[in-house]
């Protein structure tokens, strides 16, 4: 199985702060990683998908990057409604495990 | 939120629950679809997908040989049969739709949630 791992777990920012979590997998999984923000009680909502690709309605401020076994979610400018939990996910071989995620909190 | 999950509940550890999961056609036909679990204050786990028609399953570790996977296409539902529960079990579970009608074994990104039903197992 593929395993998942994310860095920080959690993190401190402020409003406008630049902010840049990592994810790196056990193996190779080309493009095939996915980010989520889950706020507390709701589902969680897909960010980006393939590595780089931001799904529709999502805003720009947010973007992916990597490939293989190395990734990383920016948020260029953070804002009120961004403090959330954010978690990884490869979608290239099941079982399709999740990184631990990263709590974003304000400092 | 377009996926309605059921089926949740208070349950004995050892024995059974059925979850299930509805959803409109235009969302549910040709989709993958997955169950996607989360334990009181813990990250996501992902538990298991079936195939767009219903011929292939995949299992997370953990409960590979206790849960199954079905759905029923013409009824647009998806269930989650689970069995000799544990307290490792208890959480919110989630259905969710994969992004691509994709008819190989790589997910997609999963695009569409439901809310979440709660399962306690706890004597």
């Amino acid at each position: 199985d593929i395993q998942m791992t994310q860095s920080p777990s959690s993190l401190s920012a402020s409003v406008g702060d630049r902010v840049t979590i990592t994810c790196r997998a056990s193996l190779h999984i080309s493009s095939y990683l996915n980010w989520y923000q889950q706020k507390p009680g709701k589902a969680p909502n897909l960010l980006i998908y393939a590595a780089s690709s931001l799904q529709g309605g999502v805003p720009s401020t947010f973007s992916g990057s990597g490939s293989g076994t190395d990734f990383t979610l920016t948020i260029s400018s953070l804002q009120p409604e961004d403090f959330a939990t954010y978690y990884c996910q490869q979608s290239y071989s099941a079982p399709f495990t999740f990184g631990g995620g990263t709590k974003v909190e304000i400092k | 939120v377009q996926l309605v999950e059921s089926g949740g509940g208070v349950v004995q550890p050892g024995r059974s629950l059925r979850l299930s999961c509805a959803a409109p056609e235009f969302i549910f036909s040709g989709f993958a679809v997955h169950w996607v679990r989360q334990a009181p204050g813990k990250g996501l786990e992902w538990v298991a997908v079936i195939s767009h028609d219903g011929s292939n399953e995949y299992y997370a570790d953990s409960v590979r040989g206790r849960f199954t996977i079905s759905r029923d296409n013409p009824k647009n539902t998806l269930d989650l049969q689970m069995n000799s529960l544990r307290g490792e079990d208890t959480g919110v579970y989630y259905c969710a739709k994969d992004r691509v009608a994709a008819r190989n074994s790589h997910s997609y990104g999963l695009d569409a949630w439901g809310q979440g039903t709660t399962v306690t197992v706890s004597s």
